[in-house]
């Protein structure tokens, strides 16, 4: 079975430059979750879709950040414009509804802003 | 305060050691905890749950201790592979899960 798919694996941009992130869950899976990783820190929830539903986006920065899960599958995490603090490990994982303590994590997005 | 803090170690052990990691969370609403392994520049995987009985998998138990929003993990007879980071989570509200930010095992030969 195959696991969630992000791409790219890497982006490096300049800041005030965009940049889109794209995951692929694992089939099946209704809940989409995309999370932060800073170095040395453990993942901090963004936003969480339930189908195509954010149920939870209180940790997004809405005035840069924004996401879509359209059709409640793929999903595109979006900043605009990016900053030298975006610096980080993008995750996406997905889950089966009700069971989301069992997250299934994709390899990341390490983005770097110089 | 962190609402799951870890001591981010490293730890450093030989092999067939036992060692033990704790973390404390501050959320006393929690419902559910559970150990993560994040491998080096990989994504975090479910290593097991926690329940205040205890749950023992293999070389691996953890325990709840509510009383003291205290959880641990103990690895037994450790092996090089066992080398990762540990990420201890808290289950609240909405069913989210909140990381805390890891221990790092380094396990010698």
């Amino acid at each position: 079975e195959a696991g969630v798919v992000q791409s790219p694996r890497y982006k490096i941009i300049e800041k005030k430059q965009p940049v889109a992130f794209w995951c692929n869950p694992i089939s099946g899976h209704n809940t989409l979750y995309w999370y932060r990783q800073n170095l040395g820190q453990g993942p901090e929830l963004l936003i969480r879709y339930e189908n195509e539903e954010a149920v939870d986006d209180s940790q997004l920065p809405k005035d840069r950040f924004s996401a879509e899960r359209l059709k409640g599958v793929d999903s595109t995490l979006k900043i605009q414009p990016a900053e030298l603090g975006d610096s980080a490990v993008y995750l996406c994982a997905s889950s089966l509804r009700g069971s989301s303590y069992e997250q299934y994590f994709g390899p990341g997005t390490r983005l770097t802003v110089t | 305060r962190k609402e799951v803090e870890q001591d981010p170690g490293p730890f450093n052990v030989p092999e067939g050691a036992t060692v033990a990691f704790n973390c404390t969370y501050s959320n006393s609403a929690s419902q559910s905890f559970f150990w993560y392994r994040q491998d080096c520049r990989k994504e975090p995987k479910l290593l097991m749950s926690v329940y205040s009985s205890g749950n023992e998998d293999g070389r691996f138990t953890a325990q709840l201790n509510r009383a003291s929003q205290y959880i641990s993990l103990l690895i037994r007879d450790s092996k090089l592979s066992d080398s990762a980071t540990y990420l201890c989570v808290a289950q609240g509200g909405f069913q989210k899960l909140v990381f805390g930010t890891g221990t790092r095992l380094l396990v010698s030969p």
